[in-house]
């Protein structure tokens, strides 16, 4: 079965430590984005790739990190100077950037105490 | 202020009536996509709408993309419990090479039995 996975489902890290969200698809897809969702908020755009070994940042790309080595996998990196870390992280692909439907993964909600 | 506005924020409705989900823009939009997402989930693709005046259909959701791009609905028909969670409008609002969805903050439907 083609799609997208995300894990851990649940994360919960102490205030100060970095934590990195995986995200990995088996849809050939060129594009890869990571989103945060908020309660009663619309998602916001963190990181996107095009394509392997590129990435561009999104609206809110202050405190996070991202790598592309593989056509296959997005890792999301929360670093400490995020502020605001706890939010539900949603990872996506596209066969490419322009008029292509996003398929995307089942999230993982992120709490930081 | 959002770029693009969703309408209403959240909705109830009896189970067997017929509602509609507003998605505005002061821009024009390239591509508009509706997706639905149980709480705590990643997100269902459910349509895409490229053309003005577009309009699609599946089951008994209707989408359609007003004549200047600026707008879109989403009619459900004889609304059941099945079609509760939240429904998202997503946008490329910009036309450059380097287009990313923009979505709106959400719609809420409850459907009573």
């Amino acid at each position: 079965d083609g799609g997208i996975t995300q894990s851990p489902k649940y994360l919960f890290r102490k205030e100060g430590q970095n934590v990195t969200l995986s995200c990995e698809q088996n849809l050939n897809h060129d594009a890869m984005y990571w989103y945060r969702q908020d309660p009663g908020q619309g998602l916001r755009l963190i990181y996107y790739s095009q394509i392997v070994n590129d990435f561009q940042k999104g609206d809110i790309a202050e405190g996070y990190s991202v790598s592309r080595e593989k056509k296959e996998s997005f890792p999301l990196t929360v670093t400490s100077a995020q502020k605001n870390p706890t939010a539900f992280y949603l990872c996506a692909s596209s066969a490419g950037l322009a008029a292509y439907e996003q398929y995307f993964g089942p999230g993982t909600r992120l709490t930081v105490t | 202020s959002q770029e693009l506005e969703q309408s209403p924020q959240s909705l109830i409705v009896q189970e067997g009536k017929n509602l509609t989900i507003n998605c505005t823009s002061s821009k024009t939009l390239y591509g508009l996509y509706w997706y639905k997402q149980k709480y705590g989930e990643g997100l269902i693709f459910l349509m895409m709408l490229q053309k003005g005046g577009e309009e699609k259909s599946h089951e008994k959701i209707t989408a359609k993309l007003d004549e200047k791009k600026q707008q879109s609905s989403l009619h459900i028909t004889a609304s059941q419990p099945s079609h509760a969670g939240i429904y998202l409008c997503g946008a490329e609002i910009s036309s450059g090479s380097a287009r990313q969805l923009t979505f709106g903050s959400g719609t809420q439907l409850t459907v009573l039995p």
